[in-house]
């Protein structure tokens, strides 16, 4: 098993462009999770998606947008790109289930995104 | 609210000396608490959580619910142990959602 897998690795954008990053969780995991890290500090929550269900969202502005597809991959979509976005962002699938399943989260490697 | 402190960003050791690396965290309810490891190139990894009570490459961490602390502590450091350290913390879940409160992180460095 390739682990958590993220695309693409790198990407530049210029301010108000709009940018797409994918995940692809650990095989049988159905929950994936989105997390931002800024440079310099720890991983801040995004967003959590079960079985294709928004399940949380953390205090990101509506330009951060997500979704699940039927195979359990995932789409980080941000709108409107600011400076501030600038991060890496961190991809990680999990086999709880809301009812069962270990509470721990395998990462992928990330999406650093520079906004110019 | 949920927050995880950590207040050290940087900690310099030498080889063979003891390492303890400080979190204190704040949730009124019961958590769940986990140290995550960094290491050099690599991605976000698990290195232990609280309610196994294992030893994962000879660091420990007890949960003190007094002192709301999970300080990561391990007798004998390594060369290997430099890395970038992150405590985190899942408190109830709210609305079905397993979210991670991650503190600033502590960068180790163990001098040889």
């Amino acid at each position: 098993d390739a682990g958590v897998t993220q695309s693409p690795t790198h990407l530049i954008k210029t301010r108000g462009q709009q940018v797409t990053l994918r995940c692809s969780p650990i095989s049988g995991h159905k929950s994936v999770s989105w997390y931002q890290q800024v440079l310099g500090q720890g991983p801040q929550f995004i967003f959590q998606y079960y079985e294709k269900e928004e399940r949380g969202r953390g205090n990101f502005p509506d330009r951060f947008s997500a979704r699940q597809f039927p195979n359990y991959s995932s789409e980080l979509n941000v709108n409107a790109l600011l400076l501030g976005d600038s991060a890496l962002y961190l991809c990680a699938s999990s086999s709880w289930t809301g009812v069962s399943g270990a509470n721990v989260l395998t990462f992928g490697a990330g999406s650093r995104l520079t906004v110019l | 609210a949920q927050r995880v402190t950590q207040p050290e960003k940087l900690l310099s050791v030498f080889k063979g000396a003891p390492v303890e690396l400080k979190c204190n965290y704040s949730y009124s309810g019961s958590p769940e608490l986990f140290w995550y490891v960094q290491y050099s190139r690599q991605r976000l990894q698990l290195l232990l959580r609280h309610i196994s009570r294992e030893s994962i490459k000879g660091f420990t961490a007890d949960l003190n619910k007094g002192e709301t602390s999970f300080h990561l502590k391990k007798p004998f450091a390594q060369e290997e142990d430099s890395a970038m350290y992150y405590c985190a913390l899942s408190g109830a879940i709210i609305q079905g959602a397993q979210k991670l409160v991650f503190g600033q992180g502590t960068r180790l460095t163990i001098n040889p």
